[in-house]
């Protein structure tokens, strides 16, 4: 099974509106990541959690933040943000630090 | 930092001719190779991927070859049907404590009936 579930699919928010995005995994994977994707554009990665370690990309501003209750489970906190935020925000997974990563279905988020 | 370019961008064949989509990487230490497939408003879906270790490897009708001494990789789908119609995405990796994939920037690929 190489399902990555993520809740919700759609997202409308305002400018001074805190959200959070969730993502899950039950495939026993030790690292999982966020991507954000602008229309016709490829995935950019943002964090990685990998063996319950955190790594940034430090081009990613504050506003997001990451949080790692599980290593099932995978969450992404928004808070002020920008209307050039609104993107595709994909969840992915893989069994180790080094193996093939695995895609969510995506949130659709917009920023008002 | 890794640079992956793609070409073409657009790619228009007809049903049963093959398409091919060429990468090339700028970091000699990345090793591992995916591509991606991705429908509209879908998520990318890994299609084949290949490691440093090995020249060609082949899934039914995709293909994909890695020329390390030219920092290039291919992609081959061939006898293509519409339902291959998408975006297809290579990328490139380094393990370097963590596997961060940098992207090409992708090929839309139609085939038409």
């Amino acid at each position: 099974d190489t399902e990555v579930t993520q809740t919700p699919k759609h997202l409308v928010m305002g400018m001074t509106n805190k959200k959070s995005l969730k993502c899950e995994q039950h495939m026993g994977h030790r690292a999982m990541y966020w991507y954000k994707q602008k229309a016709k554009k490829p995935p950019e990665l943002m964090f990685v959690y990998s063996y319950e370690k955190l790594s940034i990309n430090e081009s990613v501003p504050s506003r997001f933040s990451p949080e790692c209750p599980n290593s099932s489970l995978l969450n992404l906190h928004l808070h002020a943000l920008q209307p050039e935020d609104s993107a595709l925000y994909l969840c992915a997974s893989s069994q180790g630090d080094r193996e093939t990563q695995y895609f969510g279905p995506g949130t659709r988020l917009l920023v008002l | 930092g890794e640079n992956v370019e793609q070409h073409p961008s657009t790619l228009s064949v007809q049903e049963g001719d093959s398409a091919v989509i060429k990468c090339t990487y700028s970091d000699s230490a990345s090793n591992y190779f995916p591509w991606y497939k991705q429908e509209l408003g879908k998520r990318p879906q890994l299609i084949i991927d290949i490691r440093s270790n090995v020249g060609e490897k082949k899934d039914q009708r995709i293909a994909v070859t890695l020329n390390k001494t030219a920092k290039h990789f291919s992609l081959h789908i061939t006898e293509t049907q519409p339902e291959d119609s998408a975006v297809y995405f290579c990328a490139a990796s380094r393990n370097t404590g963590f596997q961060k994939l940098v992207f090409g920037t992708g090929t839309r690929l139609l085939v038409s009936p």
